[in-house]
């Protein structure tokens, strides 16, 4: 799977969009890019995944470049409650080994009143 | 029910005891995993059962034993840990349907190896 770039921490005001980026210069024509977030104490939380189109659910939205070779997350009204560390994942997406899920350090972000 | 659920939610154990993690989901998924997670480090994978086999084991010593008795229930059975077990143990469930298999996971089980 291809290796990810987040920064390590970002800091938003209540209210305000949260634009979180990740770097995947390395990214291969079947990986997808998945985003996951991490409320601290609890387990990860599935947010949003795409491959080449912008995805938009009731959580998030993501923003691929037309290269693929990065991607943003945008949480559009952060909340406190949407402080966590977000993790950006690239892997393929047809079964068997591809069922895995290799983390990296992920954006510790913190939305601040 | 969209939901992964993991007993107990603290554990704690001696190097010598015999104890166990349950997970059960209703979901209908036939993948689930185990992952182990360090304090402030991201989770790493040690199990992967497709449809109630073991297909990924992460080079996970032998002290962690992984069952999968039905397609709800996924156990882990640990014996003669050490401290450096002590760790966050998440649990997840996963569709094996291509390009719509995200991970969902439980709250994990907070293990203390004394």
């Amino acid at each position: 799977d291809a290796k990810t770039t987040q920064p390590p921490s970002m800091d938003c005001a209540e209210g305000r969009a949260a634009n979180l980026p990740c770097n995947h210069s390395t990214i291969s024509g079947n990986e997808y890019v998945y985003w996951y977030r991490q409320i601290h104490s609890q387990g990860p939380q599935y947010i949003i995944h795409g491959l080449k189109n912008n995805e938009t659910n009731e959580m998030a939205s993501l923003i691929i470049t037309e290269d693929r070779k990065s991607s943003t997350l945008i949480l559009p009204h952060a909340t406190l409650r949407d402080t966590a560390v977000y993790y950006c994942i690239v892997r393929v997406n047809s079964g068997g080994s591809n069922y895995k899920l290799t983390f990296g350090k992920g954006t510790l972000l913190t939305v601040n009143p | 029910d969209t939901e992964v659920t993991q007993t107990p939610k603290h554990l704690v154990m001696g190097m010598t005891n015999k104890k166990s993690l349950k997970c059960e989901q209703h979901m209908g998924h036939r993948a689930m995993y185990w992952y182990k997670q360090k304090a402030k480090k991201p989770p790493e994978l040690m199990f992967v059962y497709s449809y109630e086999k073991l297909s990924i084991n992460e080079s996970v010593p032998s002290r962690f034993s992984p069952e999968c008795p039905n397609s709800s229930l996924l156990n882990l059975h640990l014996h003669a840990l050490q401290p450096e077990d002590s760790a966050l143990y998440l649990c997840a469930s996963s569709p094996i349907v291509p390009r719509f298999n995200e991970q969902f996971f439980g709250p994990g089980t907070r293990l203390t190896v004394l």
